[in-house]
Order: C-alpha cells, then structure tokens, then sequence
C-alpha cells in the first residue's frame, strides 16, 4: 500500500501567519492527492483536490501544490477557525489511504 | 440535500461480530464512490473499505480483509459493512463517507458516525 508521511506532526503559528504542511508519499501518486480538516468533534471535511483544486466553497487562502511524491498545503495567513488537524488521502491505488495528519496549533 | 446517517454501532466482545449501516438520502448511491473509514479515539483517519462508482468491486484495508464485508442495498439506498472476528484495534467511530463526483474517490460528504467498542 501506499504510505503517506505528513510533517511535522504539530505547527504551532499565530493568527496572520502562513502555515506550510507537507504529505511524503512512499511511490508516486501523480496528483491524486487530496487534503482535508478535522476539527473536534466533527467529520473531515475536503479542502484540496487532485493535488491543487479548492472544493467547493473554501476560502483562496487554502491552497495546495505537488505531483510525484511531495506535496504542499499552504494557508496563507492562518483565521482563528483554520486552528485544526490536516490529513492528506490518496486514490492513486487500492487501498486508498490518509496521512497520519498535521495539527495546526495556536502558539 | 445530501445526508448520511449511520447506525449499528455498539459495545461488543472480541471475536463478536456488528453490521453498520449508512442510509443515504438526497442522491443515488450507486452512482457515486462510497467508502467507510474509521478513527480510533484520539487518533488519526483510516480508510476501511469501499466502492469505486457503479463498480461491484469491494476494496478492503489489509487491517479487515477477510474479517469485514462491505455491500450496498439499491433498493433501500445503504451501505452496510458487516464486521466479523472483531479485535479491540478495531475500536473506532466508522464514518460513512461519498465521493463529490462519480468514480472519483475524494469525499465531500460525512455522516457524524458511528461508535464502535470491542471489549470484554
């Protein structure tokens, strides 16, 4: 199976500033890769899409970049409510799988 | 509107069995990738099984293959996962989770979960 590598495990930022959280994947997924937020309590929910596509109705300051093995979800300048953890998935083979997530922390 | 709702969750023993269901509603659900995917308390995401699309073919994490069973009832429009020789590794809240378009397995919609316990 794919193995996704997310680091670091924790960042911890203040509000306005820009939050970089890198996905290692074990062989090349092309740009099936996607990203997601996990706040507590509730279900993930799909930020970024084949590598660098928004889904519906997130904000521009979340965006995503990579092919290959190496990807990057950037915030541009962390909200109040971006304080959460980041998983990446791939669908590039069965079993799909996640990254063991990145929590983004207030400092 | 789109929602999923799952059910069946429960305390069990090891070696016990649990059938899970997500009753979907809003969408036909064959048409779409469906897949369950688990979190252990306090820890990370962990796809467990699933359909691509209209595909008949399940997929399984090797960590349940041969121990779970996933199928899809059309007429009632739900996804079950039977879940057999159940250890205590498999306690976790089971989310239901469906793809945002065809065969593409990214998911745009959760159901709030389904707790599962295995212990004596």
């Amino acid at each position: 199976e794919i193995v996704l590598t997310q680091s670091p495990a924790t960042l911890s930022l203040s509000p306005g500033e820009r939050a970089t959280l890198s996905c290692r994947a074990s062989q090349s997924v092309s740009t099936y890769l996607a990203w997601y937020q996990q706040k507590p309590g509730q279900a993930p929910r799909l930020l970024i899409y084949d590598a660098s596509n928004r889904a519906t109705g997130i904000p521009a300051r979340f965006s995503g970049s990579g092919s290959g093995t190496d990807f990057t979800l950037t915030i541009s300048s962390l909200e109040p409510e971006d304080f959460a953890v980041y998983y990446c998935q791939q669908r590039r083979k069965w079993p799909l799988t996640f990254g063991g997530g990145t929590k983004v922390e207030i400092k | 509107e789109v929602q999923l709702l799952e059910s069946g969750g429960g305390l069990v023993q090891p070696g016990g069995s649990l059938r899970l269901s997500c009753a979907a509603s809003g969408f036909t659900l064959t048409s779409y990738s469906m897949s369950w995917v688990r979190q252990a308390p306090g820890k990370g995401l962990e796809w467990v099984s699933g359909f691509s699309g209209s595909g008949e073919t399940p997929y399984y994490a090797d960590s349940v293959k041969g121990r779970f069973t996933i199928s899809r009832d059309n007429s009632k429009n739900t996804l079950d996962l039977q879940m057999n020789s159940l250890r205590a590794e498999d306690t976790a809240l089971y989310y239901c989770a469906k793809s945002f378009s065809g065969s593409y397995n990214w998911f745009d919609s959760w159901g709030q979960g389904t707790l599962v316990t295995v212990s004596s």
